[in-house]
């Protein structure tokens, strides 16, 4: 299995663009999260799908952020307009549903968004 | 929104020593405790997943204790070697929710 593919790896924009980060989990994957990590606030939880469905979108910082998960096998994190402040590192991770509360999440390789 | 303290921040040791460092979580509504490893420029990888009190897990020279009841766990290192430098993520899962919430983790560095 290829793991959890994330894409693109760094993107840099000016403050005002708009920005799409994307993620493929691993198939047959049941949950996918999208994380934020910062200095000062470490891994912070954004939105979380279970079958393709939002269920949680709490950690959403705001409404210029969004999220969407079109079929079992994508998702996108979008920002518009980014600010300076949204500069970070962004994950997305993929869980299975099988031995719910035991199944460890698996990680992407990040996107860090640099916005200037 | 669960509140997850990982300590110390960071923590030198010298190779070969053991040591270990400390998660505590809120110990209600509580479901399971998860362990990851994080080394520079890669993504976190799992450790342990555990969810019973009195759990302990090992790998290798690596293990974990819970305890639930209190709201604590415990990572060991015994022997530490260079390859054991990473940030060690504590996560809990509780209060109904599928979304882990994070400590800031405990920043190990081995001195050779």
């Amino acid at each position: 299995d290829a793991g959890v593919i994330q894409s693109p790896r760094h993107e840099v924009t000016e403050m005002g663009q708009e920005v799409t980060l994307r993620c493929k989990p691993i198939s047959g994957h049941d949950y996918l999260f999208w994380y934020r990590q910062t200095m000062m606030r470490g891994l912070e939880l954004l939105i979380y799908f279970n079958n393709n469905v939002p269920i949680d979108d709490s950690g959403m910082p705001e409404d210029r952020f969004s999220a969407k998960m079109p079929n079992a096998s994508f998702s996108t994190l979008k920002i518009q307009p980014s600010e300076p402040r949204d500069s970070a590192v962004y994950f997305c991770a993929s869980r299975a549903r099988t031995g719910r509360w035991v199944s460890p999440l698996h990680f992407g390789n990040g996107t860090r968004l640099t916005v200037t | 929104i669960l509140n997850v303290e990982q300590s110390p921040q960071s923590l030198h040791v010298q190779e070969g020593d053991s040591t270990n460092f400390t998660c505590s979580f809120p110990s209600s509504n509580f479901y399971a405790l998860h362990w990851y490893r994080w080394e520079t420029a890669k993504s976190p990888e799992a450790l342990f997943v555990m969810t019973l009190n009195g759990d302990e897990k090992k790998k290798g020279r690596i293990s974990a204790t819970l305890n639930t009841k209190e709201g604590y766990s415990y990572l060991y290192i015994k022997g530490s070697q260079p390859e054991d430098s990473a940030t060690y993520l504590c996560a809990s899962l509780g209060g109904g929710a599928d979304g882990l919430t994070f400590g800031k983790g405990t920043h190990l560095i081995i001195q050779p």
